[in-house]
Protein backbone atom coordinates (compact mmCIF):
# COMPACT_ATOMS: atom_id res chain seq x y z
CA UNK A 1 0.00 0.00 0.00
CA UNK A 2 1.38 3.60 -0.59
CA UNK A 3 2.02 6.11 2.11
CA UNK A 4 3.38 9.33 2.56
CA UNK A 5 5.72 10.67 5.25
CA UNK A 6 6.35 13.79 6.03
CA UNK A 7 8.66 15.20 8.83
CA UNK A 8 9.18 17.13 11.26
CA UNK A 9 5.90 17.06 12.60
CA UNK A 10 6.57 20.50 14.69
CA UNK A 11 9.48 23.18 14.11
CA UNK A 12 10.38 26.52 15.72
CA UNK A 13 12.70 28.61 13.86
CA UNK A 14 14.39 32.08 14.25
CA UNK A 15 13.49 35.02 11.31
CA UNK A 16 16.32 34.18 9.00
CA UNK A 17 17.24 30.96 9.70
CA UNK A 18 17.42 27.94 6.60
CA UNK A 19 14.80 26.17 6.47
CA UNK A 20 14.44 22.22 4.87
CA UNK A 21 10.94 19.75 4.95
CA UNK A 22 11.50 16.29 3.32
CA UNK A 23 8.18 14.71 1.80
CA UNK A 24 8.52 10.88 0.63
CA UNK A 25 6.05 8.87 -0.85
CA UNK A 26 6.72 4.51 -0.22
CA UNK A 27 4.51 2.22 -2.55
CA UNK A 28 4.05 3.98 -5.87
CA UNK A 29 6.10 5.21 -9.02
CA UNK A 30 6.07 8.56 -10.55
CA UNK A 31 3.90 10.22 -8.07
CA UNK A 32 2.69 13.70 -8.53
CA UNK A 33 3.76 15.28 -5.57
CA UNK A 34 2.32 18.82 -4.25
CA UNK A 35 3.37 21.16 -1.14
CA UNK A 36 0.95 22.98 0.41
CA UNK A 37 0.72 25.89 3.18
CA UNK A 38 -2.27 26.17 5.40
CA UNK A 39 -2.24 29.67 7.49
CA UNK A 40 -4.60 28.87 11.04
CA UNK A 41 -8.43 28.82 10.04
CA UNK A 42 -7.49 29.46 6.22
CA UNK A 43 -7.33 27.12 3.22
CA UNK A 44 -4.87 25.26 1.30
CA UNK A 45 -2.67 27.36 -1.02
CA UNK A 46 -0.59 25.62 -3.65
CA UNK A 47 3.18 26.33 -2.89
CA UNK A 48 4.66 24.19 -5.48
CA UNK A 49 3.94 20.55 -7.65
CA UNK A 50 5.90 18.17 -9.31
CA UNK A 51 5.28 15.67 -11.69
CA UNK A 52 8.65 14.29 -12.28
CA UNK A 53 12.51 14.04 -11.04
CA UNK A 54 13.88 17.68 -11.56
CA UNK A 55 10.27 19.39 -12.63
CA UNK A 56 9.00 21.87 -10.30
CA UNK A 57 6.61 24.45 -10.74
CA UNK A 58 5.65 27.26 -8.71
CA UNK A 59 2.16 28.83 -7.79
CA UNK A 60 2.71 31.83 -5.76
CA UNK A 61 5.78 34.03 -5.72
CA UNK A 62 7.43 33.19 -2.30
CA UNK A 63 10.30 33.22 -0.37
CA UNK A 64 10.80 29.50 -0.69
CA UNK A 65 12.09 26.95 -2.87
CA UNK A 66 11.35 23.08 -3.85
CA UNK A 67 13.54 20.33 -5.05
CA UNK A 68 12.42 16.71 -6.27
CA UNK A 69 15.97 14.86 -6.17
CA UNK A 70 14.07 11.46 -6.23
CA UNK A 71 11.43 10.11 -7.93
CA UNK A 72 9.15 9.93 -4.35
CA UNK A 73 11.39 12.55 -2.33
CA UNK A 74 9.88 16.44 -2.42
CA UNK A 75 11.57 19.03 -0.63
CA UNK A 76 11.13 22.20 0.16
CA UNK A 77 13.42 24.91 1.56
CA UNK A 78 13.89 28.15 2.38
CA UNK A 79 17.53 30.40 2.74
CA UNK A 80 16.43 32.93 5.11
CA UNK A 81 12.95 32.37 6.98
CA UNK A 82 10.51 35.34 7.48
CA UNK A 83 7.71 35.28 9.91
CA UNK A 84 5.02 35.31 7.28
CA UNK A 85 6.17 31.61 6.34
CA UNK A 86 4.89 30.34 9.26
CA UNK A 87 1.90 28.14 9.22
CA UNK A 88 0.98 24.21 8.19
CA UNK A 89 2.71 22.91 5.51
CA UNK A 90 1.05 19.59 3.80
CA UNK A 91 2.69 17.27 1.47
CA UNK A 92 0.91 15.27 -0.89
CA UNK A 93 0.28 12.92 -3.62
CA UNK A 94 -1.43 11.60 -6.02
CA UNK A 95 -1.35 9.42 -9.00
CA UNK A 96 -1.85 9.55 -12.91
CA UNK A 97 -4.76 10.04 -13.83
CA UNK A 98 -6.19 10.14 -10.22
CA UNK A 99 -8.24 12.38 -9.11
CA UNK A 100 -7.99 11.93 -4.80
CA UNK A 101 -5.14 13.43 -3.38
CA UNK A 102 -3.16 11.67 -0.36
CA UNK A 103 -1.53 14.23 2.43
CA UNK A 104 1.48 13.74 4.64
CA UNK A 105 0.63 14.25 8.41
CA UNK A 106 2.08 17.63 8.02
CA UNK A 107 4.56 20.06 9.45
CA UNK A 108 3.42 22.96 11.72
CA UNK A 109 5.92 25.93 11.52
CA UNK A 110 6.57 28.87 13.81
CA UNK A 111 8.58 31.08 12.72
CA UNK A 112 10.15 33.36 15.73
CA UNK B 1 -8.59 34.25 -11.02
CA UNK B 2 -9.55 31.22 -9.35
CA UNK B 3 -11.79 31.19 -6.54
CA UNK B 4 -14.18 28.80 -4.51
CA UNK B 5 -17.13 30.07 -2.07
CA UNK B 6 -17.98 27.84 0.57
CA UNK B 7 -19.87 28.95 4.02
CA UNK B 8 -17.59 29.82 6.92
CA UNK B 9 -19.53 27.91 9.32
CA UNK B 10 -22.22 25.28 9.73
CA UNK B 11 -23.64 24.06 13.00
CA UNK B 12 -26.32 21.09 13.55
CA UNK B 13 -27.45 18.23 15.72
CA UNK B 14 -26.75 14.28 16.20
CA UNK B 15 -28.80 12.34 13.55
CA UNK B 16 -29.97 15.63 11.52
CA UNK B 17 -28.75 16.10 7.75
CA UNK B 18 -26.52 19.35 6.36
CA UNK B 19 -25.46 20.82 3.07
CA UNK B 20 -21.90 22.67 2.57
CA UNK B 21 -22.63 24.75 -0.82
CA UNK B 22 -19.54 25.76 -2.96
CA UNK B 23 -19.38 27.80 -6.07
CA UNK B 24 -16.23 28.25 -7.79
CA UNK B 25 -14.86 30.10 -10.59
CA UNK B 26 -11.46 28.34 -12.06
CA UNK B 27 -9.82 28.44 -15.85
CA UNK B 28 -9.82 24.93 -17.18
CA UNK B 29 -12.26 22.81 -14.82
CA UNK B 30 -12.17 19.42 -14.55
CA UNK B 31 -14.00 18.45 -11.46
CA UNK B 32 -14.97 19.11 -7.99
CA UNK B 33 -13.31 17.51 -4.73
CA UNK B 34 -14.20 17.33 -1.29
CA UNK B 35 -11.73 16.78 1.77
CA UNK B 36 -12.08 16.65 5.34
CA UNK B 37 -10.07 17.49 8.37
CA UNK B 38 -10.11 17.64 11.63
CA UNK B 39 -8.51 19.82 13.97
CA UNK B 40 -4.50 19.73 14.02
CA UNK B 41 -4.69 16.96 11.32
CA UNK B 42 -4.27 16.64 8.03
CA UNK B 43 -7.18 16.97 5.00
CA UNK B 44 -8.86 13.36 3.72
CA UNK B 45 -10.28 12.90 1.28
CA UNK B 46 -13.99 12.45 0.73
CA UNK B 47 -15.33 12.24 -3.00
CA UNK B 48 -14.94 13.70 -6.62
CA UNK B 49 -17.45 14.98 -9.27
CA UNK B 50 -16.14 14.98 -12.73
CA UNK B 51 -19.91 15.09 -14.06
CA UNK B 52 -23.10 16.77 -13.45
CA UNK B 53 -25.20 14.47 -10.82
CA UNK B 54 -25.07 13.37 -7.18
CA UNK B 55 -22.61 11.26 -6.51
CA UNK B 56 -23.21 9.00 -2.82
CA UNK B 57 -20.72 7.37 -0.78
CA UNK B 58 -22.41 5.66 2.24
CA UNK B 59 -23.53 9.21 4.61
CA UNK B 60 -21.79 11.31 2.42
CA UNK B 61 -22.94 12.57 -1.22
CA UNK B 62 -21.44 15.09 -3.43
CA UNK B 63 -23.06 16.80 -6.02
CA UNK B 64 -22.11 18.65 -8.68
CA UNK B 65 -23.47 21.19 -11.73
CA UNK B 66 -21.07 22.53 -14.30
CA UNK B 67 -23.45 24.53 -16.10
CA UNK B 68 -23.98 26.38 -12.58
CA UNK B 69 -20.80 26.09 -11.46
CA UNK B 70 -21.74 24.96 -8.10
CA UNK B 71 -21.63 21.76 -5.92
CA UNK B 72 -22.46 20.63 -2.62
CA UNK B 73 -21.25 18.07 -0.02
CA UNK B 74 -24.81 16.20 1.89
CA UNK B 75 -23.81 14.76 4.87
CA UNK B 76 -26.90 12.64 6.79
CA UNK B 77 -27.60 10.40 9.91
CA UNK B 78 -24.93 13.50 11.70
CA UNK B 79 -22.18 12.18 14.28
CA UNK B 80 -20.31 14.02 16.24
CA UNK B 81 -17.20 12.64 15.02
CA UNK B 82 -18.46 14.62 11.60
CA UNK B 83 -17.56 17.96 13.41
CA UNK B 84 -14.23 19.06 11.19
CA UNK B 85 -13.75 21.39 8.45
CA UNK B 86 -14.71 20.69 4.77
CA UNK B 87 -13.11 21.82 2.00
CA UNK B 88 -13.94 21.43 -1.63
CA UNK B 89 -11.31 22.21 -4.35
CA UNK B 90 -11.64 22.63 -7.84
CA UNK B 91 -9.19 20.26 -9.84
CA UNK B 92 -7.88 22.78 -12.07
CA UNK B 93 -5.77 23.09 -15.11
CA UNK B 94 -3.19 20.32 -15.77
CA UNK B 95 -0.95 17.65 -13.67
CA UNK B 96 -3.91 17.14 -11.34
CA UNK B 97 -4.09 20.64 -9.09
CA UNK B 98 -6.19 21.23 -6.69
CA UNK B 99 -7.35 24.81 -5.85
CA UNK B 100 -8.77 24.85 -2.30
CA UNK B 101 -11.77 26.75 -1.14
CA UNK B 102 -11.40 28.66 2.53
CA UNK B 103 -13.53 25.38 4.06
CA UNK B 104 -16.37 25.66 5.90
CA UNK B 105 -16.65 24.47 9.98
CA UNK B 106 -18.95 22.04 11.28
CA UNK B 107 -20.06 22.14 14.40
CA UNK B 108 -22.33 18.76 15.39
CA UNK B 109 -24.16 19.38 18.77
CA UNK B 110 -25.72 16.18 20.61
Amino acid sequence: SQTIHQWPATLVQPVGSPLSLECTVEGTSNPNLYWYRQAAGRGLQLLFYSVGIGQISSEVPQNLSASRPQDRQFILSSKKLLLSDSGFYLCAWSGTGEYGYTFGSGTRLTVV
Amino acid sequence: GQSLEQPSEVTAVEGAIVQINCTYQTSGFYGLSWYQQHDGGAPTFLSYNALDGLEETGRFSSFLSRSDSYGYLLLQELQMKDSASYFCAALSGGYNKLIFGAGTRLAVHP
